[in-house]
Parts: structure tokens; sequence; C-alpha cells
């Protein structure tokens, strides 16, 4: 079946410029993560979504950074007055469904390069 | 969640088992060992996981020792697609504990 994806597959704007970045999960996973990868660094986490509760944003770096889940599937991730530092690989993963499927599958990333 | 220690690198020839080492020796009971990939510029990619019994996949193989205290991820046969960073994690399995965090993973380099 399909998998996560994401778009832009990458997007270059100014520093002080907002950006949305969106996540469509596999259907009928009720969890989805934000993470971002910057270069040579591993994976930090930036928020969790799992059904209706409460999103954990305890990875957010700055009140910059929001999400939201709409309908319980696509995800957008806002960054608002970009920074250099924001530039980074954005990955959403989604897990969950039918069997109890934890294990997370991730989608191909955001390039986002602030200039 | 508990800590892992991998080498940085590896580097195995194609066609070979590729036996990857994972020590994690303060795993509670509760948590699983799982690895996942990632290739150049590519999203990382689950590959197995297990918590006490030895696992196997279509892609890989995992030989958790009796004390839970280190594991092993087994390519079978190598391929050149196969070079990737590979990361060994022990985690809770669901909630909000469930995010994963990678730290520098092992390089393998399968030659031809």
């Amino acid at each position: 079946g399909a998998g996560v994806s994401q778009s832009p597959s990458n997007k270059v704007t100014e520093k002080g410029k907002d950006v949305e970045l969106r996540c469509d999960p596999i259907s009928g996973h009720t969890a989805l993560y934000w993470y971002r990868q910057s270069l040579g660094q591993g994976l930090e986490f930036l928020i969790y979504f799992q059904g209706n509760s409460a999103p954990d944003k305890s990875g957010l770096p700055s009140d910059r950074f929001s999400a939201e889940r709409t309908g319980g599937s696509v995800s957008t991730l806002t960054i608002q007055r970009t920074q250099q530092e924001d530039s980074a690989v954005y990955l959403c993963a989604s897990s969950g469904g039918a069997g109890y499927r934890y294990e997370q599958y991730f989608g191909p990333g955001t390039r986002l390069t602030v200039t | 969640d508990a800590k892992t220690t991998q080498p940085p690198s590896m580097d195995c020839a194609e066609g070979r088992a590729a036996n990857l080492p994972c020590n994690h020796s303060t795993i509670s009971g509760n948590e699983y060992v799982y690895w996942y990939r990632q290739i150049h510029s590519q999203g990382p990619q689950y590959i197995i996981h297990g918590l006490k019994n030895n696992e196997t996949n279509e892609m890989a193989s995992l030989i958790i020792t009796e004390d839970r205290k280190s594991s092993t991820l087994i390519l079978p046969h190598a391929t050149l697609r196969d070079t990737a960073v590979y990361y060994c994690i022990v985690r809770v399995r669901t909630g909000a504990n469930s995010k994963l965090t990678f730290g520098k993973g092992i390089t393998l380099s399968v030659r031809p």
C-alpha cells in the first residue's frame, strides 16, 4: 500500500518567512510523529499525535514551531519567521492501526533550506 | 530510553552476511530492541524489532542474548543497496514515550 508521503520534497525560503510542511500518513495509522535531522546529525523529536489525545509538543524547539493534525490524518508543521538554524530535513512518521503495529514508518522528508 | 552503543562503522563483502552488533546493557524489561536504517538522502526505514526471542523477517534476523544486554542484526546476503547507517534503538513500544531517539548508528559499507 501507499507509504507516508511528504510535501514539498525541497523548500528554500528566506530568513523571516513562514513555511508549511505537509505529511500524509499511512491510511489507518493513528499515531503521527514529526522529527528533524540536521546535516550529519541524528533524529530530533519534535511533536507526536496519537488519535484524539492532546499532542506531545515537548520536542518543539521554540514557539515559532507549531503543528496540527486535521481529522486524524494529514498533518501540517508550520515554522514562523524562519531562521537559518531551522535548515534541516523534516521527517514525518506514522504508526498504529489494524493489528496494533507500532513500528514507525517514515516519509522521504522535506529538505528545508533557509537563506 | 535505554542507551545503546554501536561501533561507528564496518564493512562487508557483497553476498556475505553482515553482522551488526549493539550493546544495550541498561535495557528495561518492557523495552524492545528496534533496528532502523537510513540510506543516504532517504527517510529512516524500519527493519525489525524484538523483545527477547530471536526474530526473522524478509529483510534481516535479530539475535538477542539471553540477558538482553546485547543484540546482533544479521543481513544474510548483503548487497550494495544495503550500504546505509544502521540504528539500534531500545524503547517502550507504545504511548507517549514511543518517540524514537537515534544515536550515531553504525555505517555499513558493502563492497563489491
